[in-house]
């Protein structure tokens, strides 16, 4: 079975300041991985995924996201946030073999304070 | 546009009574998903479809019904049967890896 963590439930964070999202999961088997931000009242968008290839995959907005298989772990990172990050902010992961189903974490809310 | 339009936004219905959410996507994608959200908990996977004529059921089911008769429609029932169904719906649709979501319903049961 696949499962996420995310540590954090709240970040609050001052503008243009940087900001990490942690993520951590477990799977038995290989997996993609992927982090959604949620707007109040809104559906998911998607800004970013890791498939394979290089570990640091660079998403919208600024946004990217480091894999580390030993320490399985998925972050969200960005340099200097702005009032607009502040959102809902989901790590999810699929599996490769089949990959039919997505396991969201419990989602973190970030709060970008002016 | 291409997408997933999920209807209506806001729902509110009497306790006992059953209440179907719709969901239609143009993005000729075969798989779909609703899922339910609740503060603090993420989203949980109600049910699922592959393919036309086929679903199978998430980890909280209970309580929901789904039919998928067509390519483009998986409408979501809620009926009398689910406890707590005040929540936040979710649907989703997939291509290859990527998962695509609709605006979601807010479902409030009084």
């Amino acid at each position: 079975a696949q499962s996420v963590t995310q540590l954090d439930s709240q970040v609050p964070v001052f503008e243009e300041a940087p900001v990490e999202l942690r993520c951590n999961y477990s799977s038995s088997v290989s997996v993609y991985l992927f982090w959604y931000v949620q707007y109040p009242n809104q559906g998911l968008q998607l800004l970013l995924k890791y498939l394979s290839g290089s570990t640091l995959v660079k998403g919208i907005n600024g946004f990217e996201a480091e894999f580390n298989k030993s320490q399985t772990s998925f972050h969200l990172r960005k340099p200097s946030v702005h009032i607009s990050d502040t959102a809902e902010y989901f790590c999810a992961v699929s599996r490769t073999n089949t990959g039919n189903q997505f396991y969201f974490g419990t989602g973190t809310s970030l709060t970008v304070i002016p | 546009d291409g997408g997933i339009t999920q209807s209506p936004k806001y729902l509110f219905r009497k306790e006992g009574q059953n209440v179907t959410l719709s969901c239609e996507q143009n993005l000729n994608h075969d798989a779909m998903y609703w899922y339910r959200q609740d503060p603090g908990q993420g989203l949980r996977l109600i049910y699922y479809s592959q393919i036309v004529n086929d679903f199978q059921k998430g980890d909280i089911a209970e309580g929901y019904s789904v039919s998928r008769e067509k390519k483009e429609s998986f409408p979501l029932t809620v009926t009398s049967a689910q406890k707590n169904p005040t929540a936040f719906y979710l649907c989703a649709s997939r291509r290859e890896t990527e998962a695509f979501f609709g605006q979601g319903t807010r479902l409030t049961v009084v």
